[in-house]
């Protein structure tokens, strides 16, 4: 099982759908947890953590499952700008004194009119 | 402006033809790292750095040195590059080397071995 997994999609929806994107993780010590986005050919830009409880930042929320050892990220009333690939990052504990990111192969979203 | 600076962002070269890719951020982050990125294989970290004169090797290090003489500057040196070095790379710095700190990337240097 790799350690990091996503749907790789394509996620093809229209404006102003949810949509939800799942990522699970093999390592069941891993602490922190990130998604960001990348956009074609450019660097990752970080979206949001993911807390423990949960959180939200306008039409995005994050929710992380401990127990099933996964993380969602869930989009409301998706945008055409939305269109990108959303990374999850999971820290795994840590290795030599640091802590090491390992990033999921991306789930590609494209919102269409 | 907070950044993380690459150079070159395209470069085409031979093999066995040394090169390097600078790296530097303004933010005084402790930790930098360098990833590349394939198609179907996602973003593997190369090297990471804890800090000055601190290395260590990532997921995929095999053919790759680096450096990190000061806080700001972590380059990429490819000693004999090879075609299977063929990717896009990303340099990422964040604010420490622990737990819960979100990366900031470069903006990419696609590297093409010929």
């Amino acid at each position: 099982r790799k350690e990091v997994e996503q749907d790789p999609g394509p996620f093809n929806v229209p404006e102003g759908a949810t949509v939800a994107f799942n990522c699970t993780y093999s390592n069941s010590a891993s602490q922190s947890f990130f998604w960001y986005r990348q956009d074609c050919r450019k660097e990752p830009k970080l979206l949001m953590s993911v807390y423990s409880s949960g959180n939200e930042d306008g039409r995005f929320t994050a929710q992380l499952n401990r127990a099933s050892q996964y993380i969602s990220l869930l989009i409301r009333d998706s945008k055409l700008s939305d269109s990108a690939t959303y990374l999850c990052v999971v820290t795994r504990p840590p290795s030599g004194g640091s802590y090491i990111p390992t990033f999921g192969r991306g789930t590609s979203l494209i919102v269409h009119p | 402006e907070a950044q993380v600076t690459q150079n070159p962002r395209y470069l085409i070269t031979v093999t066995g033809k040394k090169l390097t890719v600078t790296c530097s951020q303004n933010m005084n982050h402790e930790y930098m790292s360098w990833y590349r990125q394939d198609p179907g294989l996602g973003l593997r970290q190369i090297y990471y750095s804890m800090n000055v004169e601190v290395t260590d090797k990532g997921d995929v290090p095999e053919g790759y040195k680096v450096s990190r003489k000061e806080k700001r500057n972590f380059p990429l040196i490819l000693e004999s590059p090879s075609p299977n070095q063929t990717s896009l790379y990303f340099c990422a710095s964040s604010l420490g080397a622990g737990n819960y700190q979100p990366q900031h990337f470069g903006d990419g240097t696609r590297l093409s071995i010929l």
